[in-house]
């Protein structure tokens, strides 16, 4: 079966540093792959989806970027981060039926 | 027009009750289309794809009505373990590859 891995869990990072969150698939080949960010009592706001190595689509403009070196891993990335940045990350792979999965997310806390 | 809307709530309804939520689209193309659960803090998780003649599951009831573009959930003899926060999520298909999420209903359910 499949399953997804997304690490750290938490996360506090003070303003200005660097960011780097990892998510792995397993079970699957050349899965979709996504980024969401939900800001606290809000909805999720997809923020990059790849639909193979090297490809990456963005959906806002912002301080993050994406990187997708192999089929099964999705790598979030920030040079400086910002107070806006703050947030639930999420890390989803589609299925065959367009349904998405989730990892269990990271909670980022930038100070 | 968001692409996807629903009412936040919250909706409080008490043990046993039935409750419904609908979520409206606005994109008459779109083909997929589900409901999630996310409890707090944590990830979201499937509930249930919607299809066409409707579909059911235990206690829940989830409906498409492609006239008026929208999706229904209905709970019936709501359960303390169902608070939590649907999210319905609508896909275009036919090659699209962003999921959409609506911002989520917020169900508690009280004693």
């Amino acid at each position: 079966s499949q399953t997804i891995h997304q690490w750290p869990a938490t996360l506090v990072q003070p303003v200005g540093s660097p960011l780097s969150l990892e998510c792995t698939v397993e079970g699957t080949s050349n899965p979709n792959l996504y980024w969401y960010r939900q800001a606290a009592g809000r909805g999720l706001q997809l923020l990059f989806y790849s639909v193979g190595i090297g490809q990456i689509s963005s959906e806002v403009p912002q301080n993050l970027s994406a990187s997708r070196p192999q089929d099964r891993q999705f790598i979030l990335s920030s040079k400086k981060l910002l107070l806006s940045d703050s947030g639930f990350y999420l890390c989803a792979w589609r299925g065959t039926g367009a349904e998405a999965f989730f990892g269990q997310g990271t909670r980022l806390t930038v100070v | 027009r968001k692409e996807v809307e629903q009412d936040p709530g919250p909706f409080n309804v008490p043990e046993g009750a039935t409750v419904a939520f609908n979520c409206t689209y606005s994109n008459s193309a779109s083909q997929s289309f589900f409901w999630y659960r996310q409890d707090c803090r944590k990830e979201p998780k499937l509930l249930m794809s919607v299809y066409s003649s409707g579909n059911e599951d235990g206690r829940f009831t989830a409906q498409l009505n492609r006239a008026s573009q929208y999706i229904s959930l209905l709970i019936r003899d709501s359960k303390l373990s169902d608070s939590a926060t649907y999210l319905c999520v609508v896909n275009r298909g036919g090659g699209y590859q962003k999921v959409t999420f609506g911002i989520g209903t917020k169900l508690q359910v009280i004693p």
